[in-house]
């Protein structure tokens, strides 16, 4: 069935640092594939996405790599800062036979001042 | 606040009983999703509506659960005899629908549901 890895489950980096999370997926015909940011007691918020077309993209501080070929995506944060701390989630979106989002297991990210 | 509403936003019940919650999406999205999320896990796909039709369940979603949208605007998902496995946080998120999901899917705050 669909199926969305992600890694790692925790993340500590100092201020300052980059932080790279890692995802793969199973479905090949997912094409849509969003990250999301869960500050504690709060709801997710989409803070970036890729489609299957386009390789890397970019938003300040924030970037998505996409390899189509080996069906994994990246989070890059650089610069982290305190507020950076939260759990991040990777989803694909599945086409196949329904339209629905598969999350991956999450990280949390911790930046140390 | 015109974003996805949920209600109630915390539920404490005793095992066994039923419990039904309320989702709000944003007006005129079409696309509606039901989630479950546990302690340090993502949310887990339930179910979702295409305006008023239901058009898939999990696996996850037992017996026990049911989902409406009556009207194609707010949705209620039900827990009849509740298990203490039901405890989670259970998210609705909206989205206007159709095959591009560019149109970016938005969450609910969320109900979490404790069973005792």
């Amino acid at each position: 069935g669909e199926n969305v890895e992600q890694h790692p489950s925790t993340l500590s980096v100092q201020e300052g640092d980059s932080a790279v999370i890692k995802c793969t997926y199973s479905d090949s015909a997912s094409n849509y594939f969003p990250w999301y940011k869960q500050e504690l007691g709060k709801r997710p918020q989409l803070i970036i996405d890729i489609r299957s077309n386009v390789g890397e993209k970019k938003d300040q501080r924030i970037a998505v790599t996409l390899n189509k070929t080996a069906k994994h995506f990246s989070l890059h944060i650089t610069e982290t800062q305190p507020e950076d701390s939260a759990v991040y989630f990777c989803a694909a979106w599945v086409t196949s036979g329904t339209y629905k989002y598969i999350f991956g297991t999450g990280t949390r990210l911790k930046v140390l001042a | 606040d015109t974003g996805v509403s949920q209600d109630p936003r915390h539920k404490i019940t005793k095992r066994g009983q039923n419990v039904t919650f309320r989702c709000d999406p944003i007006s005129e999205h079409n696309r509606l999703y039901w989630y479950r999320q546990t302690l340090g896990q993502g949310p887990e796909f339930l179910t979702y509506f295409q305006n008023e039709a239901q058009l898939e369940k999990s696996r996850l979603l037992s017996d026990r659960f049911s989902a409406e949208r009556p009207k194609g605007s707010f949705s209620t998902l039900e827990i009849q005899r509740t298990e203490q496995g039901d405890s989670a946080m259970y998210l609705c998120a909206s989205s206007l629908g159709g095959r591009d999901p560019l149109d970016e899917q938005f969450f609910g705050p969320g109900t979490r549901l404790t069973v005792l």
